[in-house]
């Protein structure tokens, strides 16, 4: 069965800290690793990682794929109040009879306070 | 571009009722899906369609129906409500399931069953 964890489930940081998000998985035939982030409505789009060791960064917000050992760190750095939000990781896999299907995690409720 | 519009916003049913959530987009994307989000528990795919005729069963299929006849719609049924599907539900398409494309969520229904 396909699994995605995601650690820690909630955070409480200060206005300036910088945070790290993790996200391991097990899922089959396994093609990328994606970034979203919910607050109080539907998930928006943050980074899809399909390559190990390549950053992707978007202003304060980086992301890193480690394929060997099925891992996904989301960092933001100099954190605001506006990044509260719940942060959910998801793995597609391809081919076979999970056709392009996405396995979210619990997801990570992050509360920056000023 | 409307993106992927989903109504009800909300509903209330009573168990035993049967209703239909609809899902829509004017992106031209092949596949679709439908989520169901609870509390600590992440998003969990209910069921989804690689193109308009063909749809599959997701981690969560009890309880609901799906059909593809156009490409554009995606409708999910309740069969027979149950207090148990009391959730927030997302429809979310992508260009294709099967290569690393971005997954656009709609903006959600909000269904209790009483």
């Amino acid at each position: 069965e396909d699994k995605v964890v995601q650690s820690p489930l909630s955070l409480v940081v200060h206005e300036g800290d910088t945070v790290t998000l993790n996200c391991s998985y097990e899922v089959t035939n396994f093609r990328s690793l994606l970034w979203y982030k919910q607050e109080k409505k539907a998930p928006t789009f943050l980074f899809m990682l399909t390559s190990s060791g390549i950053e992707k960064k978007s202003g304060r917000l980086s992301s890193i794929l480690d394929k060997k050992e099925l891992f996904s760190i989301l960092n933001i750095t100099a954190t605001q109040t506006g990044d509260s939000a719940v942060y959910l990781c998801a793995a597609r896999n391809a081919g076979g009879t999970s056709y392009g299907k996405l396995t979210f995690g619990q997801g990570t409720i992050l509360t920056v306070h000023p | 571009n409307a993106g992927v519009t989903q109504t009800p916003k909300f509903q209330v049913l009573k168990t035993g009722q049967s209703m239909t959530l609809q899902c829509a987009q004017d992106m031209n994307h092949e596949y679709m899906s439908w989520y169901r989000q609870d509390p600590g528990m992440g998003l969990r795919l209910i069921h989804y369609s690689v193109g308009a005729g063909i749809t599959d069963q997701g981690e969560v299929p009890n309880g609901y129906n799906v059909s593809r006849s156009t490409t554009e719609d995606f409708p999910l049924r309740l069969l027979s409500a149950a207090p148990s599907q009391t959730s927030v539900y997302f429809c979310a398409s992508s260009y294709d399931g099967t290569v690393s494309y971005e997954q656009y969520f709609g903006p959600g229904t909000r269904l209790t069953v009483t």
